[in-house]
C-alpha cells in the first residue's frame, strides 16, 4: 500500500499549484481520500477530503474557495489544485489514505513541500 | 469544531522507563481517537486507532486507553527509537482535528 505525492515547489503569493497523489497496492476507487498539511514546525491540519467517486468534496474553512480536490480513478490518482496561495499555506502536504472503509484514521504518504514566498 | 488538547507539551523520560501522554477533547470523540508518531523529517505513522487498537506492526509496549473526552497513550520500557512527537486525532466529528503534539525527549 503506497501513496506518493508530487507537485510541490516554490510559488509566489497569489499563485497556483497542482499537487498529485499517486496510489498503488490497493483498490483506489474503494477509498475516500484526504489531504492533510503541516506548516514548518507546526502541527497537523486536515485540508480536504473526497468521496470514492468524487461526488462529494469537503474543505477546511481556511482553504474553502481557493483549493479544489479531485480524483481520477482510472489513473489511481488524487489531485489538489491550490489557487490564490498565501504565505500561510506554506506546508508539507500529505496524501492520506484511511485505514479501513471509513474516512480515518490515516496512513500517510511522504508529503510534498509547498512554499509560498516572493 | 472539536479542540484537542495534549499534555504535556514536552515530556522528558529516560530510556527503559515508561511515558504517559494525555489527550483531551472539547466534545466527546467517542472511541474515534487515533495516535500518531512523527520523527523529524518523516511523515506521521499511525500507532493506535479506535482509542486502544494497535495498528499493524506496532509493538506491544504502545497502548492506548480512554473514551469520550479523555485519552491516554502509554509507552512502556522506552526505546531510543520511541523519542519523537506524538499527536492525537479525533475522527468522530468533522472537521477531524489534531492535538498540538507532545514532544517525547530523552532525559
Amino acid at each position: 500500500v503506497q501513496v506518493l505525492e508530487s507537485g510541490g515547489g516554490l510559488v509566489q503569493p497569489g499563485g497556483s499549484l497542482r499537487l498529485s497523489c499517486a496510489a498503488s497496492g490497493f483498490t483506489f476507487s474503494n477509498y475516500g481520500m484526504s489531504w492533510v498539511r503541516q506548516a514548518p514546525g507546526k502541527g497537523l491540519e486536515w485540508v480536504s477530503s473526497i468521496t470514492t467517486n468524487g461526488g462529494a468534496t469537503y474543505y477546511a474553512d481556511s482553504v474553502k474557495g481557493r483549493f479544489t480536490i479531485s480524483r481520477d480513478n482510472s489513473k489511481n490518482t488524487m489531485y489538489l489544485q491550490l489557487n490564490a496561495l498565501r504565505a500561510e499555506d506554506t506546508a508539507v502536504y500529505y496524501c492520506a489514505k484511511p485505514l479501513g472503509t471509513g474516512w480515518s484514521p490515516w496512513d500517510w504518504g511522504q508529503g510534498t513541500l509547498v512554499t509560498v514566498s516572493s | 469544531e472539536i479542540v484537542m488538547t495534549q499534555s504535556p507539551a514536552t515530556l522528558s523520560v529516560s530510556p527503559g522507563e515508561s511515558a504517559t501522554l494525555s489527550c483531551r477533547s472539547s466534545q466527546s470523540a467517542s472511541s474515534s481517537l487515533a495516535w500518531y508518531q512523527q520523527k523529524a523529517g518523516q511523515a506521521p505513522r499511525l500507532l493506535i486507532y479506535a482509542a486502544s487498537t494497535r495498528a499493524t506492526g506496532i509493538p506491544a509496549r504502545f497502548s492506548g486507553s480512554g473514551s469520550g473526552t479523555e485519552f491516554t497513550l502509554t509507552i512502556s520500557s522506552l526505546q531510543s527509537e520511541d523519542f519523537a512527537v506524538y499527536y492525537c486525532q479525533q475522527y468522530n466529528i468533522w472537521p477531524y482535528t489534531f492535538g498540538q503534539g507532545t514532544n517525547l525527549e530523552i532525559k
